[in-house]
Parts: structure tokens; sequence; C-alpha cells
């Protein structure tokens, strides 16, 4: 069975410029999740879908924030302007029901 | 506002050395307890989730147990290759994961 799938792995940008960050969770999982590593601070959540719909998406930062999810398969994330404390790394996170989430191997963003 | 905190930050123990790693957490509604291992470059890994203060779960070497107020992880003469960082997370009201930092473990051989 496929994990979840996260592109790129990583992205270098410049202040001001957009980037989208792809996640494809594990087939069959209804919930998605993205979180944030901050250099030196702990993974935070961001967001939450419920298939296509923003079940919660509380620990959004700011409006230059914004998730997607068409058709409650894959997921996208797109800052846009990106700004420097933006850098960090991207999860991207899936499960089904009460079970445990799985992760992926995060989306690496530097904004420079 | 669920928090988590981990300690301690780091850890270096000798090949054989067994410890335990602590996890604090405050949480309304705890949902589950969960303990991820982490290796650089790559995403969380999920090892054990715990759901009541008395519960135990073991994988190897390793030994999570719940409290009210804290979990555990147990490492049980460890080996080079479970060096690692350790996070500990709730899931309580809001059905994201809470983090702590996580504890970064060296077991030298």
């Amino acid at each position: 069975e496929a994990g979840v799938t996260q592109f790129p792995s990583h992205s270098v940008i410049e202040k001001g410029q957009t980037v989208t960050l792809r996640c494809d969770p594990i087939s069959g999982h209804d919930n998605l999740y993205w979180y944030r590593r901050v250099m030196g601070k702990e993974i935070k959540f961001l967001l939450h879908f419920v298939k296509e719909s923003k079940q919660d998406e509380s620990g959004m930062p700011n409006n230059r924030f914004l998730a997607e999810r068409t058709g409650g398969t894959y997921s996208t994330l797109k800052v846009q302007p990106a700004e420097l404390e933006d850098s960090g790394v991207y999860f991207c996170a899936s499960r089904h029901s009460e079970t445990e989430a799985f992760f992926g191997q995060g989306t690496r963003l530097t904004v420079v | 506002e669920d928090q988590v905190t981990q300690s301690p930050e780091a850890l270096r123990l000798q090949e054989g050395e067994s410890s335990s790693l602590n996890c604090s957490y405050t949480v309304s509604g705890l949902r589950g307890l969960f303990w991820y291992r982490q290796d650089p470059g790559k995403g969380p890994e999920f090892l054990f989730t715990l759901y009541s203060a008395g519960e135990e779960k073991e994988k190897e070497r390793l030994k999570a147990t719940l409290t009210k107020k804290e979990s555990f992880l147990h490492i049980t003469a460890p080996k080079p290759e479970d060096s690692a960082t350790y996070l500990c997370a709730v899931r309580g009201g809001a059905d994201g994961l809470t983090f702590g930092k996580g504890t970064h473990l060296i077991i030298q051989p």
C-alpha cells in the first residue's frame, strides 16, 4: 500500500513569490491534515479536511495560505505571497476513521 | 489549549543502556496520546496510541505507558538503529494533533 506522498520534497523561492505544495493521501483515507514545523519549534497543526470539506482551519497562520482538496482526493497548499517566516517543513498526514495518522516525508520550504 | 512537554530535549546513551523518555500533557478530553519516531529528512512514523490511564503497549525494545498527566516511552537495551527523534502528541477536542518538541535520542555503539 502506497503511503502519503508529498511533493516537491524541497522548494526554494524568493520572498513575494507563490508556491504550491501537493499531498496525495493514502487511498480511502477521508481525513487529511496539514502541519508545519518551523525551525526550533514543534510540529503545529494547520488544517483538517474531511473528504473535500474543511473541518478545521484554526491553525492556518493568515490569509496568504490557501488549502484545497478538490474531489476529496489529493490536496494542495498554496502560499501567496510567500514571506521569510513561512520557511519550514510542511507535513501532510491522512487517516481513516479513528485510526492513527500516517505522515508524508514533508516538503522543506525555504523563502529567501 | 492542549499542551505537550517532552523531556529531556536530547539524550545520549550507550548501546544496551536502558532509559525512559517523558511526555507531560494537558488536554481537554483525551482522545488519544500518540508516540511517533522521526528520522532525519523523513516524516513522523507511527509507534503507539494510548487512550486511557494504565494502558501499556510494547513493540520490540519500546514500551509506552500512560497516566492521567504523562506518558513514558521506555527503551530497553537500545541499539544504534534506535537513534531518532521521538515525538509525543495528543488528540483532544479538536481532531488535529498537538505535538511536543521531541526528544533527540542518540545510541552510541
